[in-house]
């Protein structure tokens, strides 16, 4: 089955770049969706079909995807972007909604 | 703009079913090119995905969880609705509905989504 893979957590400074990965098998040839989940609230879109922003989402937040291997990438990093974050993709072979298991993002 | 909230009981006992209805307000559950789908996460862990759902009534699900959930939709009221039969601890999590964006390229995303509802099942 398909599985996506994320590091348990990542550390960075406030005004650093923080990258986030995410990989699965041949998941450059899939599209990739971010989340951002802070603690007792819901998840909510930050990136979409691999780079696109939702309304609302600040430019910081940038994503990437190729070979096996999708990034979130946020740039000039706050303290209000700590958080749980998650990717997703969708197994179109067998039509199955696939999540990583999540990173926590510290900002230090 | 799309508004999606959870309803149903809190509390499930062991080998009983769950069931969560979840209102769609701000724009019809008929429209076009959108699934209804939900996502549940155990207390400190990670999401997974359970199952989306058509207007039309077509469904697919996770295939770990197919032979206990059935996702439904009634349109005349604007909702779509989860059970989940012969439930055990293992079931006890925070239960999220979304809007599951689909496209013809084969991919999807879920936005926006309703604010939770937790379950526990316990005797």
């Amino acid at each position: 089955s398909f599985e996506l893979t994320q590091p348990p957590s990542v550390s960075v400074s406030p005004g650093q770049t923080a990258s986030i990965t995410c990989s699965g098998d041949k998941l450059g040839d899939k599209y990739a969706c971010w989340y951002q989940q802070k603690p007792g609230q819901s998840p909510v879109l930050v990136i979409y079909e691999d780079n696109k922003r939702p309304s609302g989402i600040p430019e910081r937040f940038s994503g990437s995807n190729s070979g096996n291997t999708a990034t979130l990438t946020i740039s000039g990093t706050q303290a209000m972007d700590e958080a749980d974050y998650y990717c997703q993709a969708w197994d179109s072979g067998t039509t199955y909604v696939v999540f990583g298991g999540g990173t926590r993002l510290t900002v230090l | 703009q799309l508004q999606l909230q959870e309803s149903g009981p809190g509390l499930v006992k062991p080998s009983e079913t769950l069931s969560l209805t979840c209102t769609v307000s701000g724009g019809s559950i008929s429209s076009p090119g959108y699934y209804w789908g939900w996502i549940r996460q155990p207390p400190g862990k990670g999401l997974e995905w359970i199952g989306s759902i058509y207007y039309t009534g077509s469904a697919y699900y996770n295939p770990s969880l197919q032979s206990r959930v059935t996702i439904s939709v009634d349109t005349s009221k604007n909702q779509f609705s989860l059970k989940v039969i012969s439930v055990t601890a293992a079931d006890t999590a925070v239960y999220y509905c979304a809007t599951d964006t689909q496209t013809a390229a084969g991919n999807n995303w879920f936005d926006p989504w309703g604010q939770g509802t937790l379950v526990t099942v316990s005797s």
